[in-house]
């Protein structure tokens, strides 16, 4: 079955940076792209990014943009976000969500989240 | 700001059926598929319905979708106790070149 694991919590003082994994298995990687969504707490989904699985095309949310990066490694079935210069309101659930059209929010597979959590 | 506008909370007894809307713009809800999530306290969203319209095969009947225009929908129908959940919508944006979500709807079982 399709399983998206996720690597563990980080705590990063402001102006750090955060990596978080994202291991597929279950479905042949490359037949699907991995899109990214973010949940502060209390608050509502919030799309993040998307990359293509052949690192072809990347799409990210306007206000990151600078600041983050999506990574495939087809060889580890592994999708990776990196987030820079992070500030509180970066503090969130991130989530990794496979889907078969990167243009738009056809999620059906989500990994458990990844919290991470930026203070001083 | 969420870029589609959702209803914060609706409510009905158990048994009966609640609406959700999801309000966008042409650039969105106006031009692309919905899909819609639920999702419980800590854990991750679940699609429910997708291309507007669709089920996943293990969505129960009682949840379907509609789209008119720049408009969307989603309909619970013999609301359960454990249905009670945080519900979004989410479509692309081409103007924005990026997924939105709804701000998400608190149904709450009576």
């Amino acid at each position: 079955q399709v399983h998206l694991e996720q690597s563990g919590p980080e705590m990063k003082p402001p102006g750090a940076s955060a990596k978080v994994s994202c291991k597929a298995s279950g479905y042949i990687f490359v037949d699907f792209d991995m899109a990214w969504v973010r949940q502060a707490p209390g608050q509502g989904l919030e799309w993040v990014g998307w990359v293509s699985s052949n690192s072809d095309d990347k799409r990210y949310a306007s206000h990151l943009q600078d600041r983050i990066t999506l990574t495939i490694d087809s060889s580890t079935n592994t999708a990776n976000m990196e987030l820079r210069s992070l500030t509180s309101g970066d503090t969130a659930v991130y989530y990794c969500a496979r889907t078969p059209r990167g243009t738009s929010t056809l999620y059906g597979h989500w990994g458990q989240g990844t919290r991470v959590s930026v203070s001083s | 700001q969420a870029v589609l506008t959702q209803p914060p909370s609706v409510s009905a007894a158990a048994g009966q059926q609640v609406t959700i809307s999801c309000s966008g713009g042409a650039s969105n809800v106006g031009m692309h598929f919905v899909s819609w999530y639920q999702q419980f306290p800590g854990t991750a969203p679940k699609l429910l319905i997708y291309d507007n319209s669709q089920r996943p095969s293990e969505i129960p009947d009682r949840f379907s979708g509609s789209k008119s225009g720049t408009s969307a929908t989603l309909g619970i129908t013999g609301l359960q106790p454990g249905d009670e959940a945080h519900y979004y919508c989410g479509t692309w944006d081409t103007g924005l070149r990026a997924g939105v979500f709804g701000g998400g709807t608190k149904v709450t079982v009576l």
